[in-house]
């Protein structure tokens, strides 16, 4: 089973700032199959970035993703007061699917 | 738009079997895979398993000694059962779609069912 590792586990910023979040794979991991969620409390995870780089639908280009084989990062250019929630990172490049541990972002 | 909603008892007595249905719109279940995916309070999101309309299923190996999932066409639905639960088995329970190979993640999610085990 691949693990995914998150870091930060919370990571205070204000709005405005740049956030570097990071997901690190205990093997290499195909771009195709890494995707990026945000979770809000009390909602369900959406999909903000799949393929490793490309936006999912209706996502702002405040954020993008990056990375290859067993580092992969989620960046936000300029925090909006609606993204202070949890990032989950996922992988399926081998079964089964599975998640990292999530980061926080939350207001400093 | 398409929308999932899951539903079924919120309580589980312990060593009893957790049954939740998810029910599409907006798609036809004949389509994509389904699945289902696990919060517990507080904590991650762990993947539970996948069915296909085909009759295809694969599970976690983790849990797959007691799941089993199931697709509904007549319905637009789909199931899982988790047999034998125990504490630990208390989480919101969401019900997702695979987006298929050019997306290779969850493009549509169910609010989530929060099911507790306890007697």
């Amino acid at each position: 089973e691949i693990v995914l590792t998150q870091s930060p586990g919370t990571l205070s910023l204000s709005p405005g700032e740049r956030a570097t979040l990071s997901c690190r794979a205990s093997q290499s991991v195909n771009s195709n199959s890494l995707a990026w969620y945000q979770q809000k409390p009390g909602q369900a995870p959406r999909l903000l970035i799949y393929g490793a780089y490309s936006r999912a639908t209706g996502i702002p280009d405040r954020f993008s993703g990056s990375g290859s084989g067993t580092d992969f990062t989620l960046t936000i250019s300029r925090l909006a007061p609606e993204d202070f929630a949890v990032y989950h990172c996922q992988q399926y490049t081998t079964p089964p699917l599975t998640f990292g541990g999530g980061t926080k972002v939350e207001i400093k | 738009q398409v929308q999932l909603q899951e539903s079924g008892p919120g309580l589980v007595k312990p060593s009893e079997t957790l049954s939740l249905t998810c029910t599409v719109s907006g798609a036809s279940i004949s389509s994509y895979y389904w699945n289902w995916i696990r919060q517990p309070p507080g904590k991650g999101l762990e993947w539970i398993g996948y069915s296909h309309y085909s009759g295809s299923a694969n599970y976690n190996p983790s849990l797959k000694s007691r799941v089993t999932m199931s697709v509904d066409t007549s319905k637009n639905q789909f199931s899982l059962s988790l047999t034998s639960v125990i504490a630990a088995d208390t989480a919101v329970y969401y019900c997702a779609r695979w987006g298929g190979d050019h997306l290779q993640s969850f493009d549509s999610w169910g609010q989530g069912a929060l099911v507790t085990v306890s007697s």
